[in-house]
């Protein structure tokens, strides 16, 4: 079964870097893009970067663009997500996601349980 | 970007009751719609895909439609356990994608 385990959350200052892991098992984790989604303290949903499958494409949403990169190591079932230049406003659940797809359109389909990032001086 | 806006933010509804939750996009998104289901203290769980394909495993009460900018989450005879909140999420062409604000579904 599909096992998706984030790590690396903390709490960080404003202006500082954090880097999450998500450990994949129990799929062929080459084959599957992967998707980083996030939710701030009882609030809803926010999409963050997408990677395809072999990470030579990478998307990001507006509000973390030029901050935030995600790569993958495809030899360690491992995404990754480095946060730079962090804002208050980053402080959230940070969620990895594998693709869901069907006709080369793709969406989160299994989540992992998430892991907490905490901006604050 | 593209914008998915929910209705209602919140409803309290009754056991058995049907429930229609609405997710309307912001432009024309074909079928590239799909609806999870957040418990509390929970992951979210992928609902139904591409509008209205099923998901193995998901109560057959739970069901979708709509193309184009407008659709629908509809849960026939509501259970207790189905209390959660409700996102829609769009996939449309290359990202970014976005989700809708959700909708909270109260059981009373």
């Amino acid at each position: 079964q599909v096992q998706l385990v984030e790590s690396g959350g903390g709490v960080v200052q404003p202006g500082g870097s954090l880097r999450l892991s998500c450990a994949a098992s129990g799929f062929t984790f080459s084959s599957y893009g992967m998707h980083w989604v996030r939710q701030a303290p009882g609030k809803g949903l926010e999409w963050v970067a997408y990677v395809r499958n072999d990470g030579t494409k990478k998307y990001y949403a507006d509000y973390v663009k030029g901050r935030f990169t995600i790569s993958r190591d495809n030899s360690k079932n491992t995404l990754y997500l480095l946060m730079n230049s962090l804002r208050t406003e980053d402080t959230a659940m940070y969620y990895c996601a594998k693709d869901d797809c069907s006709g080369g359109n793709c969406h989160p389909g299994d989540w992992g349980q998430g892991t907490l990032v905490t901006v604050s001086s | 970007e593209i914008v998915l806006t929910q209705s209602p933010d919140f409803q309290s509804v009754t056991p058995k009751e049907k429930v229609t939750i609405t997710c309307r996009a912001s432009q024309s998104i074909g079928s590239t719609l799909h609806w999870y289901q957040q418990k509390p203290d929970q992951s979210p769980k992928l609902l139904i895909r591409y509008a209205s394909q099923s998901i193995s495993g998901v109560p057959s009460r739970f069901s979708g439609s709509g193309s184009g900018t407008d659709f629908t989450l509809t849960i026939n005879s509501l259970e207790a356990e189905d209390a959660a909140t409700y996102y829609c999420h769009q996939s449309s062409g290359l990202p970014p994608y976005s989700f809708g604000q959700g909708t909270k579904l109260e059981i009373k």
